[in-house]
């Protein structure tokens, strides 16, 4: 079974931290995803990458930036948080997609207030 | 832009059917999914279906597909207390190839 795995699930953090939100998945899978889920809003894609060392930005990348150094783990950074970025963060995986159904898998998600 | 609408909430009786729509606009869209999210969790891949069918059954799940209105439901049918959960359709994004467009997710809750 594919397994993506979040480091916190829950997490408080004052106005101005730099907090880092870090996702791994043990599946090899080639492309890794951030989003941020908002009642409302559904799931908005923040920062995505194909490879290791490589990111690209989503719909919403103001705010937030990504490392990916090793193909299994991918981490949100948020510079300096503010009260607009308490969310739902949810981490997923996937294979390159081919021409079968595609997948993503997701983790169970980090709950994050600024408070 | 890319849109993908369905209604934030819907609820209904355990054994009624559920009903839950979703209007896209990427008519390019190889495949179209329902993604479900129970409480607590992250999401998994519920069902898809095909963009060349208009129907597909799967137990007690049956997936329309109307693609000249950009229209997908979901029908569940028996609903029971543990269905209750946010249900995502969603569509590739024009972002990447490798993204998927969500919608704003159904809340579904079964009334016992």
């Amino acid at each position: 079974d594919v397994k993506v795995t979040q480091s916190s699930r829950y997490l408080v953090k004052r106005t101005g931290e730099k907090v880092f939100l870090e996702c791994v998945q043990d599946m090899d899978h080639e492309n890794m995803f951030w989003y941020r889920q908002d009642p409302g809003l559904g799931l908005r894609l923040i920062y995505f990458s194909y490879d290791v060392k490589m990111k690209e930005k989503g719909d919403i990348p103001e705010g937030y930036s990504v490392s990916r150094e090793k193909k299994e783990r991918f981490s949100l950074i948020l510079e300096s948080a503010s009260t607009n970025q308490t969310s739902m963060y949810l981490c997923a995986s996937s294979l390159i997609r081919g021409r079968a159904v595609y997948e993503q898998y997701f983790g169970p998600g980090t709950r994050l207030t600024v408070t | 832009g890319e849109d993908v609408e369905q209604s934030l909430f819907l609820s209904v009786r355990e054994g009624d059917s559920s009903v839950i729509n979703c209007t896209y606009t990427d008519s390019s869209s190889t495949y179209l999914y329902w993604y479900k999210q129970e409480p607590g969790a992250g999401l998994q891949l519920l069902t898809y279906i095909f963009s060349n069918m208009d129907m597909k059954q799967d137990q007690r799940l049956t997936v329309l597909l109307n693609k000249k209105d950009k229209h997908l439901s979901l029908r569940i049918a028996d609903t029971q207390t543990g269905d209750s959960a946010i249900y995502f359709c969603a569509e590739t994004s024009q972002t990447g190839a490798n993204n998927l467009f969500f919608g704003t997710g159904t809340r579904l809750t079964v009334i016992p």
